[in-house]
């Protein structure tokens, strides 16, 4: 059964205290993997799309990578701001159906 | 931002009525999705479309249907409302990419 597992479920950071969230996957022939932002009240936001082990993306402080089992969002000297919910998703096969992690939540204290 | 609303952005409705939901786009993407996020849960796909009038049962469809007449507009129909169905809904679109992106969602709650 195709699976997403985000890890941690909650993390707190002061401000500039680098961290990474982890995204881990079993799924039948990856088509893609994705990150999304979510702001409270809000919906999803894209932010990445990587398609291969290796890949990496990059925009402001944060970084994604993908191996074959997990992908990885750096977050690099964070701010308040980048406080919110970071979901991770998977595509499996040519619907574009994608399967959701339960997201790791981000606080960034000044 | 993508041009996707949703309507109504809130609403209130006693179990046994009927309610529709409304995504509609203004970017020509031939795929829609529907989703509803719960504590716990997370993000489940309910039902989905990959073009006028054909669309797809996703994860979690039971007691849901859709419709799609137009490429712009995407309904979601509780035939029945049930408490269960309380959630936040959110219409997704995306293009041949599969780059999905979603509107600002409608918070149902069934009384």
């Amino acid at each position: 059964e195709d699976q997403v597992t985000q890890s941690p479920e909650a993390l707190r950071l002061q401000e500039g205290e680098s961290s990474s969230l982890n995204c881990s996957y079993t799924v039948s022939g990856l088509r893609g993997l994705f990150w999304y932002r979510q702001d409270p009240g809000k919906g999803p936001e894209f932010l990445f799309t990587l398609y291969s082990a290796g890949e990496e993306k990059e925009k402001e402080r944060l970084k994604a990578t993908l191996t074959k089992k997990e992908s990885f969002l750096h977050i690099t000297a964070p701010k308040p701001e980048d406080s919110a919910t970071y979901l991770c998703a998977v595509q499996a096969g040519n619907t574009g159906k994608l399967i959701f992690g339960q997201g790791t939540t981000l606080q960034v204290k000044p | 931002d993508a041009g996707i609303t949703q309507s109504p952005r809130h609403k209130v409705t006693e179990t046994g009525t009927p309610v529709t939901l409304r995504c509609h786009q203004t970017e020509n993407h031939r795929y829609m999705y529907w989703y509803r996020q719960d504590p716990g849960h997370g993000l489940r796909l309910i039902h989905y479309s990959y073009g006028v009038k054909d669309t797809d049962k996703g994860e979690v469809s039971d007691g849901y249907s859709v419709s799609r007449s137009k490429t712009e507009d995407f309904l979601l129909t509780l035939e029945s409302a049930t408490s269960s169905q309380t959630s936040v809904y959110f219409c997704a679109i995306s293009d041949y990419s599969y780059e999905q992106y979603f509107g600002p969602g409608t918070r149902l709650t069934v009384t």
